[in-house]
C-alpha cells in the first residue's frame, strides 16, 4: 500500500457520460498530480494541484476537470466521454518535491 | 508529445545479463526519477537524482545523471526476473511538475 487511495479502481461507462474519479494523497502530502497513461501515449501529466489550488496543468482536455478539497484529497471530472478517453488515470502525490507516491490507479473503459 | 526520450523501448534478456537503458531530454532538468511499474499498478520510485554527474547505487541497479543534466541511465547487473517492468525516468524542469518518458519494457526470463 503506498498511501495514496484512488477509487474506484475499475469503471465502465457509456459514451456521452460524465463520471468522477477520486484521490486521496499520502498523509502530510500537499501536492495532487494527475496523469492519463495509455499504450499509445505513455504517462501524460494532466494537472497538478497544491493545498488546493491549482499549481500546473498539462495536456487536459477542456472536458475534463479537477478539484482539490480542503481535506486535500481530489477529484478528477471526465465529461462528455469518447472511446479515445478509455485508459488508466493514475494520482500521485509528494511533499515537497521529493518525489512522487502513486496509487495503483482507476481504469476506465468507455464502450 | 513526449519531452523525454527513453531507449530502447523493449528489452528482452536472459536471467544473468547485464543492461543498461537510457533516457534523454533536449532540456536541462532540474531533477529527474526512475521508476518502475509492474501491470495493472502504479509507477513506483526508485531513485532521483539532482546533481549533474551523481552516480546512485540500489543494489543491482546503477543511476547516473549526465554532467549537462540532460540525460540519464539505468544500468542493471545481473537482471533476474523479478526486475522485469516497465522503467520510466521522469524529469522535472521547474521543480513543479514531473514528465515521463515512454518508458524501456524489460523482461527478464529465468
Amino acid at each position: 500500500d503506498s498511501g495514496v487511495t484512488q477509487t474506484p479502481k475499475h469503471l465502465i461507462t457509456a459514451t456521452g457520460q460524465r463520471v468522477t474519479l477520486r484521490c486521496s494523497p499520502r498523509s502530510g502530502d500537499l501536492s495532487v498530480y494527475w496523469y492519463q497513461q495509455s499504450l499509445d501515449q505513455g504517462l501524460q501529466f494532466l494537472i497538478q494541484y497544491y493545498n488546493g489550488e491549482e499549481r500546473a496543468k498539462g495536456n487536459i482536455l477542456e472536458r475534463f476537470s479537477a478539484q482539490q478539497f480542503p481535506d486535500l484529497h481530489s477529484e478528477l471530472n471526465l465529461s462528455s466521454l469518447e472511446l479515445g478517453d478509455s485508459a488508466l488515470y493514475f494520482c500521485a502525490s509528494s511533499v515537497a518535491f521529493q518525489g512522487y507516491t502513486f496509487g495503483s490507479g482507476t481504469r476506465l473503459t468507455v464502450v | 508529445t513526449q519531452l523525454l526520450e527513453q531507449s530502447p523501448q523493449f528489452l528482452s534478456i536472459q536471467e544473468g545479463e547485464n543492461l543498461t537503458v537510457y533516457c534523454n531530454s533536449s532540456s536541462v532538468f532540474s531533477s529527474l526519477q526512475w521508476y518502475r511499474q509492474e501491470p495493472g499498478e502504479g509507477p513506483v520510485l526508485l531513485v532521483t537524482v539532482v546533481t549533474g554527474g551523481e552516480v546512485k547505487k540500489l543494489k543491482r541497479l546503477t543511476f547516473q545523471f549526465g554532467d549537462a543534466r540532460k540525460d540519464s541511465s539505468l544500468h542493471i547487473t545481473a537482471a533476474q526476473p523479478g526486475d522485469t517492468g516497465l522503467y520510466l525516468c521522469a524529469g522535472s524542469y521547474n521543480n513543479n511538475d514531473m514528465r515521463f518518458g515512454a518508458g524501456t519494457r524489460l523482461t527478464v526470463k529465468p
